[in-house]
């Protein structure tokens, strides 16, 4: 199994609500990653998780909260979100591997896409 | 991360060749070339890397030049489903989770 799934695929939710994107991934990556992409934009680091610990947070506004809760399941908590927060979150997973050579490929989900009213 | 420069757009006819060059005149010693592309709607997808010799696979071939300041990703035999934004990343490999500091891309358009 090589795939990222994400739900939902789509979402809209109003400045008021509280909402969560969810990640899994089966295929015993430990590092996952949420990035941003707005339209017409490339993918904009979010986050990042080490062994489900949170080891890079690119200066994202404390509206988004990020949680690793097992090694498969990745959520990005959403509250008090803006409209220009409207965006394709994307997750993914990429192995952690001593490596210097290897492949160090990060698969990516589909994404969810969301627009805050 | 070194940056990188690529073209913003390019056209191939179908089942021509794509060759898609991307400029890193900053890397360094221990950084690697990659490629990733996006499909309309779909989350990237990884193509290939490289170090400094070239790589070939089933998607597509790398060719690194010898200064290292440049590469072309080649698809051979471009089709339809080729289309997508391509991203050319260049970064060092960590042993944990890491950074894919997207550029631009180019947008590549196959015609029938």
């Amino acid at each position: 199994d090589t795939e990222v799934t994400q739900t939902p695929k789509h979402l809209v939710m109003g400045m008021t609500n509280k909402k969560s994107l969810k990640c899994e991934q089966h295929m015993g990556h430990r590092a996952m990653y949420w990035y941003k992409q707005k339209a017409k934009k490339p993918p904009e680091l979010m986050f990042v998780y080490s062994y489900e610990k949170l080891s890079i947070n690119e200066s994202v506004p404390s509206r988004f909260s990020p949680e690793c809760p097992n090694s498969s399941l990745l959520n990005l908590h959403l509250h008090a979100l803006q409209p220009e927060d409207s965006a394709l979150y994307l997750c993914a997973s990429s192995q952690i591997t001593n490596l210097a050579g290897g492949r160090h490929e990060q698969f990516f989900g589909p994404g969810t896409r969301l627009t805050v009213l | 991360d070194a940056k990188t420069t690529q073209p913003t757009s390019m056209d191939c006819a179908e089942g021509r060749a794509a060759n898609l060059p991307c400029n890193h005149s900053t890397i360094s010693g221990n950084e690697y070339v990659y490629w990733y592309r996006q499909i309309h709607s779909q989350g990237p997808q990884y193509i290939i890397h490289g170090l400094k010799n070239n790589e070939t696979n089933e998607m597509a071939s790398l060719i690194i030049t010898e200064d290292r300041k440049s590469s072309t990703l080649i698809l051979p035999h471009a089709t339809l489903r080729d289309t997508a934004v391509y991203y050319c990343i260049v970064r060092v490999n960590s042993n944990s989770g890491y950074a894919l500091n997207f550029g631009k891309g180019t947008s590549l358009l196959v015609t029938p």
